[in-house]
């Protein structure tokens, strides 16, 4: 199967620190990563389309530079929050998309509950 | 302008069957994705739908009407354990997947 994990799980941090979410396909190689937020009792909004090699595509209203993108390799992507505020407490949630089947599928890591004091 | 709508919350009876429809509005269909997601946790795969049609899969049928924009997702014989939300997302294309805000669904005994 399609394994994508994220770490760390959940996170606490204080107003004005960066915080780094990793996301990482385990059993496939995913050039094609993206990132959603989730606030309580709503949908998955697409913050980012991170593409490996290449800078990532931003979704209107999405600040890049306070939502910092990296795909460095084939299997790792990396969200920094940068001077994290209290309204960036969320559910950021990546997936992975796999190429190998017929099915233009992605796949969700578990998501990191982020809360920021 | 990119709009899927699904109703917020539907309750139903352990045993039954209950319908969650979606319609969409959006710039682009490549195919109809219905997701199960329970509180706190990543959504996880239920079906996906690319041509008109009813797709079977258990307990588990999805239906699909593109001309209309519509799309429903059939559970049957509910168990306690299918309570949670089902989002309904349309995959445009370009490698996007838009989701519904989901139905949160509760299974009463």
């Amino acid at each position: 199967g399609a394994v994508v994990s994220q770490h760390p799980s959940w996170v606490i941090c204080k107003s004005g620190t960066s915080v780094k979410i990793e996301c990482r396909s385990l059993d496939f190689q995913a050039t094609t990563m993206f990132w959603y937020r989730q606030f309580p009792k709503q949908s998955l909004m697409l913050m980012a389309t991170s593409n490996e090699g290449s800078k990532a595509t931003y979704e209107q209203g999405v600040e890049k530079d306070k939502f910092l993108i990296n795909h460095a390799s084939l299997t790792l992507s990396t969200l920094t929050v940068t001077s994290a505020h209290p309204e960036d407490s969320s559910f950021y949630i990546c997936s992975a998309r796999d190429e190998r089947g017929a099915l233009d599928e992605q796949f969700f890591g578990p998501g990191t509950r982020l809360t920021v004091l | 302008g990119q709009n899927i709508d699904q109703p917020t919350e539907m309750t139903a009876t352990e045993g039954a069957i209950v319908q969650i429809n979606c319609t969409y509005q959006t710039s682009g269909f490549n195919g109809l994705f219905w997701y199960q997601q329970h509180a706190g946790e990543a959504p996880t795969f239920l079906s996906y739908n690319v041509l008109d049609g009813l797709e079977e899969k258990g307990r588990f049928s999805s239906f699909l009407s593109r001309s209309k924009g519509y799309s429903y997702l059939l559970l049957k014989e509910l168990q306690m354990k299918d309570s949670a939300s089902y989002l309904c997302a349309v995959y445009t294309g370009g490698f996007k997947t838009i989701f519904g805000a989901g139905t949160r669904l509760f299974v009463k005994a």
